[in-house]
């Protein structure tokens, strides 16, 4: 069965220094993969997602995110840390050939140190 | 505004009282999905919708119904609500096939006692 992990729960990380937030899923095809973040009390708020070509796809707020076919991970990452990116962040993968029938990993939570 | 509208936000019921939550989109969007959050698991679908009365289900559709008769409302049933569907749940629309953004509403607190 298609599946994605996010191996850390929780990542600390002080403001300024970079992050890398680990993302691995269990699909057969390339699927469509994404990037949401949930900031406290809030809903879900898409920063990237890949579908195809450049592998290295950019987002919002300064993320970026990198596929590696060859290691089933889409890795998400920042290089300088704000206060205001204490989150959880929710790896996605969307199963089916219209992008709808999605699968989430269950979460990193980030903590910002000041 | 464009949004993604749940009602209720909070929601306290007792086993076996039949519940709607509503989600209403403003977008035009043909593509709808229902959600429920528990900690450590992530979001998990329940049912998602692809245009007017058509809906198939995600991974956890047990205990859930869900209807599109109108392209802008997907409300999901719980018939006889029991104390494992205690949780977050969330509405998401998106325009179109191919992985469009989704957007996210607000979340609906469910507890079952």
């Amino acid at each position: 069965a298609q599946s994605v992990t996010q191996p850390d729960i929780h990542i600390t990380v002080s403001e300024g220094a970079s992050l890398e937030l680990r993302c691995n899923y269990s699909y057969g095809a390339t699927p469509y993969l994404f990037w949401y973040v949930q900031s406290p009390g809030q809903g879900l708020q898409l920063l990237l997602k890949y579908f195809s070509g450049d592998t290295l796809v950019q987002g919002i707020k300064g993320f970026e995110a990198e596929f590696k076919r060859s290691q089933s991970s889409f890795n998400l990452r920042k290089p300088s840390v704000h206060w205001s990116d204490a989150a959880e962040y929710f790896c996605a993968v969307a199963r089916d050939n219209y992008g709808q029938n999605f699968v989430f990993g269950p979460g990193t939570r980030l903590s910002v140190l000041p | 505004e464009a949004q993604v509208t749940q009602n209720p936000r909070y929601l306290i019921t007792v086993t076996g009282k039949k519940l709607t939550v509503t989600c209403s989109q403003n977008m035009n969007h043909e593509y709808m999905s229902w959600y429920r959050q528990d900690p450590g698991l992530g979001l998990r679908q329940i049912y998602y919708s692809m245009n007017v009365e058509v809906t198939d289900k995600g991974d956890v559709p047990e205990g859930y119904k869900v209807s599109r008769k109108e392209k802008r409302n997907f409300p999901l049933i719980l018939e006889s609500p029991s104390p494992n569907q205690t949780s977050l749940y969330f509405c998401a629309s998106s325009l179109s096939a191919g992985g469009s953004i989704q957007y996210f509403g607000a979340g609906t607190r469910l507890s079952v006692l």
